[in-house]
């Protein structure tokens, strides 16, 4: 059974602090692995798409790391924002063209 | 730009009826276009891969007689519910990607379906 997990579940951060949290995904048969931001009532919107291990990924803020050997990717979000409130999704995508999502983590950011 | 609609966004209805929902890509054409299902606090999960102009693709456990899915030109894919029932009860989402391989999805904003 490939099975995706992300932890935490749920976050609250001080507005301005950094934060961080991780998918894990099986380390065998690696595709691409992808993370995207849901805010409520919108779509979900694609972050990064990460397909080599080592990858290090960056857009302003918001960051990502790969290492697909051991099976995990961070996500990190540096002095964080109201508007980085979201849920944020990771997705694997193995050889056999599978696609698993996460549960997810919701990230409250705290005023 | 990789804007993806869906329509509706919420529906309710009887059971026993069939309600379709519609997937389209407002501003690209999409090779490939994914129907998702999310119970509560639950991942989404795949349910089918579509191509234009071919039959999809269905994950195992997922009824293809059950879940109808057409995806008539680049632009548009339908997923039907027949016959529904309460258990069918769900948010439905779709994604698109254009080009080749699992390259970013874009996603639609999701339907509602409640089955009474």
């Amino acid at each position: 059974i490939l099975n995706v997990e992300q932890s935490p579940q749920s976050l609250h951060v001080q507005e301005g602090d950094s934060t961080n949290f991780t998918c894990s995904f099986p380390s065998s048969n690696f595709y691409a692995l992808h993370w995207y931001r849901w805010e409520t009532a919108k779509s979900p919107e694609a972050l990064f798409v990460m397909t080599l291990n080592g990858d290090e990924k960056k857009k302003g803020r918001i960051s990502a790391t790969l290492n697909t050997k051991e099976g995990y990717s961070y996500l990190y979000i540096k002095g964080s924002q109201p508007e980085d409130s979201a849920t944020y999704l990771c997705a694997f995508i193995n050889g056999d063209d599978k696609i698993i999502f996460g549960k997810g983590t919701r990230l409250h950011i705290l005023p | 730009g990789a804007v993806v609609s869906q329509h509706p966004s919420r529906v309710i209805c009887k059971s026993g009826t069939s309600v379709k929902i519609e997937c389209r890509s407002l501003d690209f054409q999409a090779t490939t276009m994914f129907w998702y299902r999310q119970f509560p606090k639950q991942s989404l999960m795949l349910m089918a891969t579509s191509n234009e102009g071919s039959k999809a693709t269905y994950e195992q456990g997922v009824e293809k007689d059950k879940f109808l899915i057409n995806h008539a030109s680049l632009t548009l894919s339908t997923l039907t519910v027949t016959s529904a029932h309460p258990e069918d009860s769900s948010f439905y989402i779709c994604s698109a990607i254009y080009g080749q391989g699992y390259d970013t999805q874009y996603f639609g904003p999701g339907t509602r379906l409640t089955v009474l």
